[in-house]
């Protein structure tokens, strides 16, 4: 079963814009983490933020979880054309983290 | 050097057919996965071996049969082919031990079972 849920399911944006993604899921988690797709590419690893954690930061990137809402967002600041990818959560799944669970992810647009 | 490195890319195949698609790690990793995504983009886990044994097996039907060799090798293999095995299969690897599970993925081999 899926876990995560990203929502919007797509989002366009100008460049310099910044871009907010969310996250829910259902279970109890360790941690939850943020990953990028190209087009036609594998799932690059962004981010991970622990559920100890509130909210955490990589240069334009900032995370944002609350687990009493079982809920996480994704801010990308002064988007860039180069960032148009999908952009999945993953949790551990009941805490498992050797199984790590995504939803069907945010197409991002950034046009130039 | 590729870390995690699938083959073939692609695949285009008859129904009822058989097939295989290999995996290999070169970053010393304990565990590896397949995940298979659709055409919705859902990205679903299928197995999980940790130093060649098999630890999650996500429901998936008995047509599908991993193999791992050895630590750096999981392959999958695909018995009888349906139009609903078309999608996109990901090998993913993490290290051993890690509290977080961060996971490194191939490329993808689009299979498409006509």
């Amino acid at each position: 079963s899926q876990q995560g849920e990203e929502d919007p399911q797509a989002l366009s944006i100008q460049e310099g814009e910044n871009a907010t993604m969310n996250c829910s899921y259902k279970t109890s988690i360790n941690n939850l983490q943020w990953y990028r797709q190209n087009s036609g590419r594998g799932l690059v690893h962004l981010i991970l933020i622990r559920s100890n954690e509130r909210e955490k930061h990589s240069g334009r990137l900032r995370v944002t979880l609350d687990t009493s809402k079982k809920s996480s967002s994704l801010l990308i600041t002064a988007s860039r054309a180069a960032d148009t990818a999908s952009y999945f959560c993953a949790t551990d799944f009941k805490g498992n983290n050797n199984d790590m669970r995504f939803g069907a992810g945010t197409r991002l647009t950034v046009k130039p | 050097d590729t870390a995690v490195s699938q083959t073939p890319k692609y695949l285009v195949t008859q129904m009822g057919n058989d097939k295989s698609i290999k995996c290999e790690q070169n970053l010393g990793h304990d565990t590896m996965y397949w995940y298979k995504q659709d055409s919705k983009k859902f990205l679903k886990i299928m197995f999980s071996y940790n130093n060649k044994e098999l630890i999650i097996n996500e429901t998936v039907p008995n047509r599908f049969s991993p193999k791992s060799p050895d630590k750096a090798h999981l392959n999958l293999h695909i018995n009888s082919l349906e139009l609903g095995d078309s999608a996109v299969y990901f090998c993913a690897s993490t290290p051993a031990g890690t509290r977080t599970g961060e996971l490194f993925f191939g490329e993808g081999s689009r299979l498409t079972v006509l």
